[in-house]
Formats: structure tokens, C-alpha cells, sequence
């Protein structure tokens, strides 16, 4: 199975600040990379596939990069409405995993 | 707009069989373009992907060999829904539970997900 890393599992941050969270594969896993919001009670929410991809509807602040085994998450300004779990997911091959998830809170 | 919309108990005694339907709407279970999914969510799991099954000329399904042994994901064409069987259930089997459609062919990213179901192995 391919194991994701991510990092750090939680921050602090404040409205307006740069948020990275980086997501690491235990092999090559080419641009096969989701990344998901999720708040607490609600399912998670698509951000970017494919890498780098933006899904519908969400708003350009978030981009996706990376490829091989090294993948980045980029909030550009953090919103209030960013503050949740953020998780990878490689689709490069089953079983389809995830990461532990990255918890962005309220500085 | 799809829309998944879960249902089945929320409680499930031990050694028994967890059994959860998830009702798709705006797609249908028989699309080529899609797969349909089961995943859960435990504090202690984190979110682990349970499997899936999709049509192209026939059915098929995938498992992780994790539960490979206790899992039966099943379309139902005739109410457009699937659903999740997974039996001998222990209380480690407690868990959010989610089903979710996948686009993007072998790409797979989840991007309909039900609304999860609370289920809890316990006597």
C-alpha cells in the first residue's frame, strides 16, 4: 500500500496569513494527488485533483503542486472559512489512501 | 447536481453485519464515466477507503485486502443506489461511514460524497 505523510499535522495561523501543508508518498505516485477540506460533522469536500487541478467552486486562494512523491497544498490569503482538516489522497493505485489529515486553526 | 443520500442503522451488534445504502440522484450507478464508492472515518483510522464498484461492459468491484474477506459493495440498477455490506463486525469496524462518486476515470478523485452515517458496533 502507498503510505501519504503530511505536515505538520495541525498549525496556527491567522486571516490573511500564507498556509502550506505539504503531503509526501512513500513511492512515486506521478500527479495522482487529490486534496479535500473537511469541516467538523460534514463529509469532506473536494479541493484540487489531479495534483493541481481546481475543482468547480473553489475559490483560486488554493492551489495545488508537485509531482512524484512531494505534493503542496498553498492557501494563498486564509480566509475564515478555511479553518478545517485538510487531507491528501493518492489515486495512483489501490488501495486509494490518505493522508492523516492537517488541522488549521485560529491563531 | 448529484446527490448521495445515506441510509441503514446507526447500530450494529458485534459478530453481526453492518448494512448501509447509499441512493444516487443527478447520475446514474450505471455510468461508465463513474465509480461508486464506500470509505469511513474513525478517530483512530483516519479516513480509509473500504471500495468501490463501477460498470464498463460488466461489473466490477475493488477492495483493499484489509476488508476483502468481509465487504460486499453492490449496484442496485433497478433503485439507482448502491449499497455496503460488511460483516462480522467489531466494535473496530466503529466509524463515520461515507459513500462518495468518483470522476475521473483511473484518476478517482471523490467528488459527491453522502451526508455519512454514524455506525456503532456495540452489544
Amino acid at each position: 500500500d502507498i503510505q501519504m505523510t503530511q505536515s505538520p499535522s495541525s498549525l496556527s495561523a491567522s486571516v490573511g496569513d500564507r498556509v502550506t501543508i505539504t503531503c509526501r508518498a512513500s513511492q512515486s505516485i506521478s500527479a495522482y494527488l487529490n486534496w479535500y477540506q473537511q469541516k467538523p460533522g460534514k463529509a469532506p469536500k473536494l479541493l484540487i485533483y489531479a495534483a493541481f487541478s481546481l475543482q468547480t467552486g473553489v475559490p483560486s486562494r488554493f492551489t495545488g503542486s508537485g509531482s512524484g512523491t512531494d505534493f503542496t497544498l498553498t492557501i494563498s490569503s486564509l480566509q475564515s472559512e478555511d479553518f478545517a482538516t485538510y487531507y491528501c489522497q493518492q489515486t495512483y493505485s489501490i488501495p486509494l489512501t490518505f493522508g492523516g489529515g492537517t488541522k488549521v486553526e485560529i491563531k | 447536481q448529484v446527490q448521495l443520500q445515506q441510509s441503514g442503522p446507526g447500530l450494529v451488534k458485534p459478530s453481526q453485519t453492518l448494512s448501509l445504502t447509499c441512493a444516487i440522484s443527478g447520475d446514474s450507478v450505471s455510468s461508465t464515466t463513474a465509480a461508486w464508492n464506500w470509505i469511513r472515518q474513525s478517530p483512530s483510522r483516519g479516513l480509509e477507503w473500504l471500495g468501490r464498484t463501477y460498470y464498463n461492459y460488466k461489473w466490477w468491484n475493488d477492495y483493499p485486502v484489509s476488508v476483502k474477506s468481509r465487504i460486499t459493495i453492490n449496484p442496485d440498477t433497478s433503485k439507482n443506489q448502491f449499497s455496503l455490506q460488511l460483516n462480522s463486525v467489531t466494535p473496530e469496524d466503529t466509524a463515520v461511514y461515507y459513500c462518495a462518486r468518483a470522476s475521473g476515470g483511473s484518476s478517482s478523485w471523490f467528488d459527491y460524497w453522502g451526508q455519512g452515517t454514524l455506525v456503532t458496533v456495540s452489544s
